[in-house]
């Protein structure tokens, strides 16, 4: 999910279907990583998260997959709906650091109906 | 609990004014966390403070200050606006340092003329 310049990639699904949202992060060191949603005129808002000591985690509608081999993350939503339609991005958090987590660009969520 | 709140919602400023932007969490959250968010370019990190009293540089922080006199409040302040800092501003909190999710404020969109 990163971006080029001004424009955020764009994933349109059709509503029902699974949608998966990747994520490429930078730092081998990274322990821990979250999923934000970020509506439109809205703050971030908490998804998911996993450990670097798991490699898949499920919550409600959603199941985050980490392959720590190529720096990997992605989110799956199930039975994509018109409210899920957003922006999405990853974070992570390098082992050592202050807390300071690091924010991929985002990737658009278009759900049509 | 209201989480974590952010005045004002919207402000209009003209070069060289100064203003100050205040975060509360209610969460009794350690750590605060300022964020500036530009189209493209994903949220980026001004300052943090690891507890009261406390604060620290994040990647982003020239022409910014802030303040952490009480636990619960983090306040932003522009000493002299520029047009470079209309951007939309967010506030976060964690409860501890490594490997914790961020609660995110609504945000406070700035226009500087």
């Amino acid at each position: 999910g990163e971006s080029v310049g001004l424009h955020l990639p764009t994933l349109s699904v059709q509503e029902g279907d699974n949608s998966i949202i990747n994520c490429a992060y930078s730092n081998s060191a990274s322990d821990y990583f979250i999923w934000y949603k970020q509506e439109s005129g809205k703050g971030p808002q908490f998804i998911i998260d996993i450990r670097s000591n798991m490699d898949k985690r499920q919550g409600q509608r959603v199941t985050v997959l980490l392959n720590k081999t190529v720096k990997h993350l992605s989110l799956q939503i199930a039975a994509t709906q018109p409210g899920d339609s957003a922006v999405y991005f990853c974070a992570e958090n390098i082992r050592g650091s202050q807390g300071n987590l690091i924010f991929g660009k985002g990737t658009k969520l278009s759900v049509k109906p | 609990n209201a989480g974590v709140t952010q005045t004002p919602k919207f402000r209009v400023l003209k070069t060289g004014q100064s203003m100050t932007l205040l975060c509360a969490q209610d969460m009794n959250h350690e750590y605060m966390y300022w964020y500036r968010q530009d189209p493209g370019m994903g949220l980026r990190l001004i300052h943090y403070s690891v507890g009261e009293g406390t604060t620290a540089k994040g990647e982003v922080p020239d022409g910014y200050n802030v303040s952490r006199l009480k636990k619960q409040n983090f306040l932003l302040g522009l000493e002299s606006a520029a047009p470079s800092q209309t951007s939309v501003y967010f506030c976060a909190s964690s409860y501890v340092v490594a490997g914790e999710t961020q609660y995110f404020g609504p945000g406070t969109r700035l226009l500087v003329l």
